[in-house]
């Protein structure tokens, strides 16, 4: 199975910060990645797929990098409906995998 | 309204049964695979599984914790997708979301409200 390792786990930024969220997979996964905003009680919502792709509707202030191990989440000046648990997840093989999440709160 | 709606959650003894449903609306369902994703209480999103259309022979895959235990199905008439767990443990205790597979792309572009179902004696 491929390991998908975030880091932070959490992070505490203030409105205005640019955060990044590091997701790093156990093998080459191309740029098969996608991230996921979830907030406490709701569903998760999809931010970006292939790795770099911002899914309709996402503010541009959110971007991903990255490709083979190595991704990132950037969000470029954090506002308050930004603070959230964020997640990385794989689709390059079976079993789908998510990475263990990280929490941006507030300072 | 584009929308997916879990029901069939509850309280359930530890070995026995349960079916979860998803019920689809405002899009052509039978077009997209469909997964379903899980959360314990407290903890991260774990996969549980997908069953893709009909073109793919409403084929599926699991993750190791639930094969064998759980089936994942869909009927495109009723524009509803399935899972059925069979001797449940107290690990399977989360919500469960069913969510969209974007077709072609790969990510979960629509998502439930998740159903809690807790495994408990």
């Amino acid at each position: 199975d491929i390991q998908m390792t975030q880091s932070p786990s959490s992070v505490s930024a203030s409105v205005g910060d640019r955060v990044t969220i590091s997701c790093r997979a156990s093998q080459d996964i191309s740029n098969s990645l996608d991230w996921y905003q979830q907030k406490s009680g709701k569903a998760p919502k999809p931010l970006i797929y292939a790795a770099t792709s911002l899914h309709s509707g996402v503010p541009s202030k959110f971007s991903g990098s990255g490709s083979g191990t190595d991704f990132t989440l950037t969000i470029s000046s954090l506002q308050p409906e930004d603070f959230a648990i964020y997640y990385c997840r794989q689709y390059k093989s079976y079993p789908v995998t998510f990475g263990g999440g990280t929490e941006v709160e507030i300072k | 309204e584009v929308q997916l709606v879990e029901s069939g959650g509850g309280l359930v003894q530890p070995g026995r049964s349960l079916r979860l449903s998803c019920a689809a609306s405002g899009f052509t369902f039978s077009d997209h695979y469909m997964d379903w994703v899980r959360q314990a209480p407290g903890k991260g999103l774990e996969w549980v599984g997908r069953i893709r259309k009909k073109t793919n022979s409403y084929s599926t895959e699991y993750a190791a914790s639930v094969k064998g235990r759980f089936t994942i199905s869909r009927d495109d008439s009723k524009t509803s997708l399935y899972l059925q767990m069979n001797s449940l443990k107290t690990e399977d205790t989360a919500v469960y979301y069913c969510s969209r597979v974007v077709s072609g792309l790969w990510y979960f572009d629509l998502w439930g409200r998740g159903t809690l179902v807790t495994v408990s004696s």
